[in-house]
């Protein structure tokens, strides 16, 4: 079983609608969730950040988490053209790892005019 | 706030010359650093974390003679591919933990575009 599961997509949505985006674990050892913005050629983008189960809202973005299914989820209202990305869930390893990152696959999306 | 900078975006050099990368935290300051490459359509795969003022940590298969990496100072860490090949074009991105609360965040740099002809 892998760590982490996220659908790869590629997910495609018409202008205006929501999107879901979810990530699956399996490590109870992950204690902080994140959600990164990857546009081509570019570097991650931090969108989320949350160590507690319950719902973060930022903007048009928001990050779900419930620890007890081990199941992370981004929603994103109002979606736009410029929301056309690759999304990554990511955990840090922080015991004994200095934090590195364990990231999802990516889940590509495309937001059609 | 929390912005990451590159040097350069993109570079090309001959094969068996060396290529620096400068990774800069521009508006705090980083205890650690990482170092990851992309290929095309695939997942960032993490190369090594640094540490201020002590040796890097590789991951495993990554050669570290190879890929000498310098984190001299709380906001600058360099990546220097030594003896290029054309197998090490790729795209090299770092990133800095965050001072946040728990401080476990990740921010990117941009990313180095390396072309090795």
């Amino acid at each position: 079983q892998k760590e982490v599961e996220q659908d790869p997509g590629p997910l495609s949505v018409p202008e205006g609608a929501i999107v879901s985006l979810n990530c699956t674990y399996s490590n109870s050892a992950f204690q902080y969730f994140m959600w990164y913005r990857q546009y081509s050629r570019k570097g991650p983008e931090l969108l989320m950040y949350t160590y507690s189960s319950g719902n973060k809202e930022d903007g048009r973005f928001t990050a779900q988490v419930d620890k007890s299914s081990k199941y992370i989820s981004l929603f994103i209202r109002d979606s736009q053209p410029s929301d056309s990305a690759t999304y990554l869930c990511a955990f840090p390893m922080i015991y004994n790892q200095g934090g590195k990152l364990i990231f999802g696959q990516g889940t590509e999306l495309s937001v059609k005019p | 706030g929390a912005v990451v900078s590159q040097h350069p975006s993109w570079v090309i050099c001959k094969s068996g010359t060396s290529v620096k990368i400068e990774c800069r935290s521009l508006d705090f300051q980083a205890t650690t650093m990482f170092w990851y490459r992309q290929f095309p359509k695939q997942s960032l795969m993490l190369m090594a974390t640094s540490n201020e003022g002590s040796k890097a940590t590789y991951e495993q298969g990554v050669e570290k003679d190879k890929f000498l990496i310098n984190h001299a100072s709380l906001t600058l860490s360099t990546l220097t591919v030594t003896s290029a090949h054309p197998e090490d074009s790729s795209f090299y991105i770092c990133s800095a933990r965050g001072t946040s609360s728990g401080g476990y965040e990740q921010y990117f740099g941009p990313g180095t575009r390396l072309t090795v002809t």
